[in-house]
């Protein structure tokens, strides 16, 4: 089945470091990577997305690169500040179903 | 813009009552909306999916008749979970979508259910 694989799971960092969170994904027909932020207790907010036609999208601080021959995304966040102290989902839209696969997610902590 | 709001955003009730969980979109009409389930330090499961006007599509292993969803309006969605027990206390999340191609998804703030 379709499977959608996140790394790593955990990740600490000191504040001003990027962090980089990747991806991987067995659907090659599918066109649509979005990601999200999961604050404690709250509900996923999506950051950024992108879709198969480029192979890199920038919002500030975040960014997202895509290969599609390699089937992998990552998502980079840069100058990490503590207030991106957070749980981060990956996710694939599935060309078959049309629903959300998501990653394991990976616990960001940025340090002071 | 593109606002989900779900309410309650935390219930505790007793065993063998039912709790219905709202899900609005406030600013655009959401065709399709899903419910998720999170357990503590996990992943979102999916467990159904609604159109507006149609019978919601559940996962399998989702019991339909213990997960009531019903999506009569294209800014309403509501999840109904009967008689529910102990087991079923855990995060639920609904999301809403244009619906469109490739349109994101958009996500409430859950609803955090203790049955006790």
């Amino acid at each position: 089945g379709e499977n959608v694989e996140q790394h790593p799971s955990t990740l600490s960092v000191q504040e001003g470091d990027s962090a980089v969170i990747k991806c991987t994904y067995s659907d090659s027909a599918s066109n649509y990577f979005p990601w999200y932020k999961q604050e404690l207790g709250k509900g996923p907010q999506l950051i950024i997305d992108i879709r198969s036609n480029v192979g890199e999208k920038k919002d500030q601080r975040i960014a997202v690169t895509l290969n599609k021959t390699a089937k992998h995304f990552s998502l980079h966040i840069t100058e990490t500040q503590p207030e991106d102290s957070a749980v981060y989902f990956c996710a694939v839209k599935s060309s078959n179903t049309g629903k959300l696969i998501f990653g394991q997610g990976t616990t960001l902590q940025v340090k002071p | 813009g593109a606002v989900v709001s779900q309410h309650p955003s935390w219930v505790i009730c007793k065993s063998g009552t039912s709790v219905k969980i709202e899900c609005r979109s406030l600013d655009f009409q959401a065709t399709t909306m899903f419910w998720y389930r999170q357990f503590p330090k996990q992943s979102l499961m999916l467990m159904a999916t609604s159109n507006e006007g149609s019978k919601a599509t559940y996962e399998q292993g989702v019991e339909k008749d213990k997960f009531l969803i019903n999506h009569a309006s294209l800014t309403l969605s509501t999840l109904t979970v009967t008689s529910a027990h102990p087991e079923d206390s855990s995060f639920y999340i609904c999301s809403a979508t244009t619906g469109h191609l490739n349109q994101p998804q958009h996500f409430g703030d859950g609803t955090r259910l203790s049955i006790l």
